[in-house]
């Protein structure tokens, strides 16, 4: 998965605790996504961004805020974490082009909220 | 809205066997694209193919091979003498076309193959 870098790879977070997960691509890609993988089901997209300045809810926003601080990163921030924001979480982008390219992710961050 | 189904949560296969992992998906759009990615124990997401609605010729890449069918919603993935590195959770995703369009997931089928 070269191009989507996260970190951190693995936080463990108390409740209440805030923290940022950090996402940079380098392939030049317009648009950006973070998602969250719970058993059993699949991925849902929390935040995503088409391009440099926007961002949309997905999914499951509730608990989370993001910032697209330039074409390269795409920063995801819990306020106020929660067990059940306990998951792992992953950033994506996807290239431009009328039909849309191939959405290419990065290896993921495991978030433990106790 | 969107929608994938993948039935299959678990399947277990010996070594060798042929084996289909199916997936269904529901839009309303005329132009979309399909995507099936593999997720092995190490939990990275790997992308193994895109297929565009327009496209509805089966692909076959090495032991892999997948069957769009647009008729019955279906694009389903075939690996042909599994391996145990085959084994891992794969999943289907469906996309709008456009730029900004997000993946929306299957729940994932778990393969695992023994020797």
């Amino acid at each position: 998965n070269a191009g989507v870098t996260q970190t951190p790879k693995f936080q463990v977070l108390k409740t209440g605790q805030s923290m940022t997960l950090q996402c940079a691509q380098d392939m030049n890609h317009n648009s950006m996504y973070w998602y969250r993988q719970d058993p059993g089901m699949g991925l849902r997209l929390i935040y995503y961004s088409a391009s440099e300045g926007t961002t949309d809810k997905g999914e499951v926003p509730n608990g989370y805020n993001v910032s697209r601080l330039n074409k390269r990163e795409f920063s995801l921030r819990l306020e106020s974490a929660a067990p059940s924001q306990t998951s792992v979480y992953f950033c994506a982008s996807r290239g431009t082009g009328m039909f849309g390219n191939t959405i290419y992710f990065g290896e993921g961050s495991w978030l433990t909220v106790v | 809205a969107q929608k994938v189904t993948q039935a299959q949560t678990e399947i277990s296969v010996v070594e060798k066997e042929d084996v289909t992992l199916d997936c269904v998906y529901e839009t309303r759009d005329t132009t979309y694209y399909l995507f099936w990615y593999k997720q092995p124990p190490s939990g990275e997401l790997v992308f193994l193919i895109r297929r565009n609605s327009f496209d509805e010729q089966n692909e076959i890449s090495g032991r892999y091979s997948w069957n769009f069918q647009k008729s019955t919603s279906s694009f389903n993935f075939t690996i042909t003498a599994s391996q145990v590195v085959d084994s891992a959770v794969y999943f289907c995703a469906l996309s709008q076309a456009g730029t900004a369009s997000k993946l929306t997931f299957g729940t994932g089928t778990r393969l695992q193959v023994t020797l």
